[in-house]
């Protein structure tokens, strides 16, 4: 079946520390990869977007990695603040047909 | 902020009326999506509009209908309220006209009850 998984579990650290969330898929074949923001009660806001094509981007302290091998995208922030504490989500979008398909998110908590 | 207002904010209604979640936008975009956001599920895709009475489904569209008669209006309607569509429901808008949905705007999400 297909699926997308991301880390379950809170992710806890310091501030300071450089936080990695993963983004796993099976039996798809996306072409874009995105990932968002989503802080208690608000809407997700859009951070990044990856193509296929695409092994990294960055945006300020934000960096994203996709690999098509492994089925994996990685994001980054470094030097984290306790102001990046939320939910991240990832979606994936296939090819030209406008309908991502989300992940569940991965709670960040930076720690002062 | 992308200017995405959605209405109403919290609704408790009873099973069986009908309900309507309305959509506005100011940024003039093309597409407009309504979702669905509940625990143990990532958001779902309930109908999405391409332009002025265009509209195709979603993944999770039974139960739902949708109108968009004009540009900056996107309307949900759940003719007759479940329980099931007890749910966190969000606007979206996205211009990118390329191969890609592009970038996504949010609105604050609207919060139904159905006792």
């Amino acid at each position: 079946s297909q699926k997308i998984e991301q880390n379950s579990e809170a992710l806890n650290i310091q501030e300071g520390k450089t936080a990695t969330l993963t983004c796993n898929y099976t039996n798809y074949s996306p072409a874009y990869l995105q990932w968002y923001r989503q802080d208690p009660g608000r809407g997700p806001v859009f951070l990044l977007l990856i193509r296929e094509n695409e092994k990294e981007k960055r945006k300020e302290r934000l960096k994203v990695t996709f690999d098509t091998t492994l089925k994996q995208s990685l994001f980054h922030i470094t030097a984290s603040q306790p102001a990046d504490s939320a939910t991240y989500l990832c979606a994936l979008e296939l090819d030209n047909n406008r309908k991502l398909i989300w992940g569940l998110g991965t709670s960040l908590a930076v720690n002062p | 902020d992308a200017g995405i207002t959605q209405s109403p904010r919290h609704k408790v209604t009873e099973t069986g009326t009908p309900v309507t979640l309305r959509c506005h936008q100011t940024e003039n975009h093309r597409y407009m999506y309504w979702y669905r956001q509940d625990p143990g599920h990532g958001l779902r895709l309930i109908h999405y509009s391409y332009g002025v009475k265009d509209t195709d489904k979603g993944e999770v569209s039974d139960g739902y209908s949708v109108s968009r008669s004009k540009t900056e209006d996107f309307l949900l309607t759940l003719e007759s309220a479940t329980s099931s569509q007890t749910s966190v429901y969000f606007c979206a808008i996205s211009e990118n006209s390329g191969m890609s949905t592009g970038e996504l705007f949010f609105g604050e999400g609207s919060r139904l009850t159905v006792l």
